[in-house]
């Protein structure tokens, strides 16, 4: 299974923009970058995925390098409401469904 | 707009009572899943469904029991709870099986087993 490595924790000023990255150089081609949070008892959150290309959506962009090993979340202006885990995962197989793989994430603190 | 709701919020259970963790869902997604997380910790895959009447193990089955008799509903069964059960239970679906559609997460249920 491609594992990914994420900084243990960042901290951004409210307004700023966060750029969370991550590494999964053991990528496959037709593996799925997926971003997922967490805010503090509540179930993940999907944010956004991508295969080869940046993707935008209405809560982040995603930045995946050319050779795909690495990549980054960028919440373009972080607001104290963005406070989460973030969660970078490679899409695996597990039979006939694909699994999630959570490693422990990037604990993102925004600030005033 | 329900999405995932997964029923009870919380239970404490004494050691080798039994329960059931319920998930239903109104999306009409195919697959289903259940996760654990243990404190400070990412989630762990137990158990997942394909569809109406089709189940398989993930990562941590034991000492847990799934059915899947309808779309709607994936139930988690605990027959003896032991305290290394003792965690947060999420339950997630998906549209189809394809790498290209997200997961969609309910809010969880916190178990606690004395």
């Amino acid at each position: 299974d491609a594992k990914t490595t994420q900084p243990t924790s960042m901290d951004c000023a409210e307004g700023r923009a966060a750029n969370l990255p991550c590494n999964h150089s053991t990528i496959s081609g037709n593996e799925y970058v997926y971003w997922y949070r967490q805010i503090h008892s509540q179930g993940p959150q999907y944010i956004i995925h991508g295969l080869k290309n940046n993707e935008t959506n209405e809560m982040a962009s995603l930045i995946i390098t050319e050779d795909r090993k690495s990549s980054t979340l960028i919440l373009p202006h972080a607001t104290l409401r963005d406070t989460a885990v973030y969660y970078c995962i490679v899409r695996v197989k597990t039979g006939t469904a694909s699994k999630l793989t959570f490693g422990t994430g990037t604990r993102l603190q925004v600030t005033l | 707009n329900a999405g995932v709701t997964q029923t009870p919020k919380f239970r404490i259970l004494k050691i080798g009572q039994s329960m059931t963790l319920q998930c239903t869902q109104d999306m009409n997604h195919n697959y289903m899943y259940w996760y654990r997380q243990d404190p400070g910790m990412g989630l762990k895959l137990i158990y997942y469904s394909v569809g109406a009447g089709i189940t398989d193990k993930g990562e941590v089955p034991n000492g847990y029991n799934v059915s899947r008799s309808t779309t709607e509903d994936f139930p988690l069964r605990l027959e003896l709870a032991a305290p290394s059960q003792t965690s947060v239970y999420f339950c997630a679906t998906q549209s189809t099986g394809n790498g290209n559609q997200p997961q969609h997460f309910g809010d969880g249920t916190r178990l606690s087993i004395l």
